[in-house]
């Protein structure tokens, strides 16, 4: 089993639209849950920090749920400019490794006019 | 400097050649990170420093790879006899601290694009 799992997309939608991301996580011990955007093979950013409680930020919501070691991303009222590679990143200690992040393989968005 | 700043941009090298990669983290940064993204999107971790020492090596390939970071200079990550397998965006990331926090933000440069011919 991967040691993070999303979503396979592509996710096409309308201007307009709300679209969810789900991520699973394998390691029980990890500690710190983000979500990236990567736009057309450049770096990754920092979109959010998910915390233990949901945190939420403009249009973007993100929920995180221990015990079934998941993690969501919803965006309400899409833009074209949210077309990209969504990332869901997970930080702990795994296999001997101190604190690495371990990245899913992304969900490309399109948001289309 | 403000930002992660990497060398070259686009890297081409023909089988068996060494290719050498360079990252300078963001000023006041103690902590490097270096991923390998392939197709697919697949980002795997290779090694991180704090300062000049390896901090996390797990994800390194034990050979043909090997990465320093030497005191002011940038860092370096040096793929000896490249295979078409190591094609690949290479990312380096700094971060101010280290830990499980979720506020040790890592950033990330603009990548390296290797093509190995």
């Amino acid at each position: 089993r991967k040691e993070v799992e999303q979503d396979p997309g592509p996710f096409n939608v309308p201007e307009g639209a709300t679209v969810a991301f789900n991520c699973t996580y394998s390691n029980s011990a990890s500690q710190s849950f983000f979500w990236y955007r990567q736009d057309c093979r450049k770096e990754p950013k920092l979109l959010m920090s998910v915390y233990s409680s949901g945190n939420e930020d403009g249009r973007f919501t993100a929920q995180l749920n221990r015990a079934s070691q998941y993690i969501s991303l919803l965006i309400r009222d899409s833009k074209l400019s949210d077309s990209a590679t969504y990332l869901c990143v997970v930080k702990g200690k795994s296999g001997g490794s101190n604190y690495k992040l371990t990245f899913g393989k992304g969900t490309l968005l399109t948001v289309n006019p | 400097g403000e930002e992660v700043a990497q060398t070259p941009k686009h890297l081409v090298r023909g089988e068996g050649q060494k290719a050498k990669l360079y990252c300078a983290p963001i000023k006041g940064h103690s902590y490097v990170f270096w991923y390998q993204q392939v197709l697919k999107n697949e980002f795997k971790f290779l090694i991180s420093f704090q300062n000049e020492n390896v901090f996390d090596e797990t994800g390194m390939p034990k050979e043909r790879f090997s990465a320093k970071c030497l005191p002011n200079s940038p860092c370096s990550l040096e793929i000896q006899a490249t295979k078409l397998e190591d094609s690949a965006v290479y990312f380096c990331a700094s971060s101010r601290h280290e830990g499980g926090s979720q506020y040790n933000e890592q950033f990330f440069g603009p990548g390296t694009r290797l093509t190995v011919l």
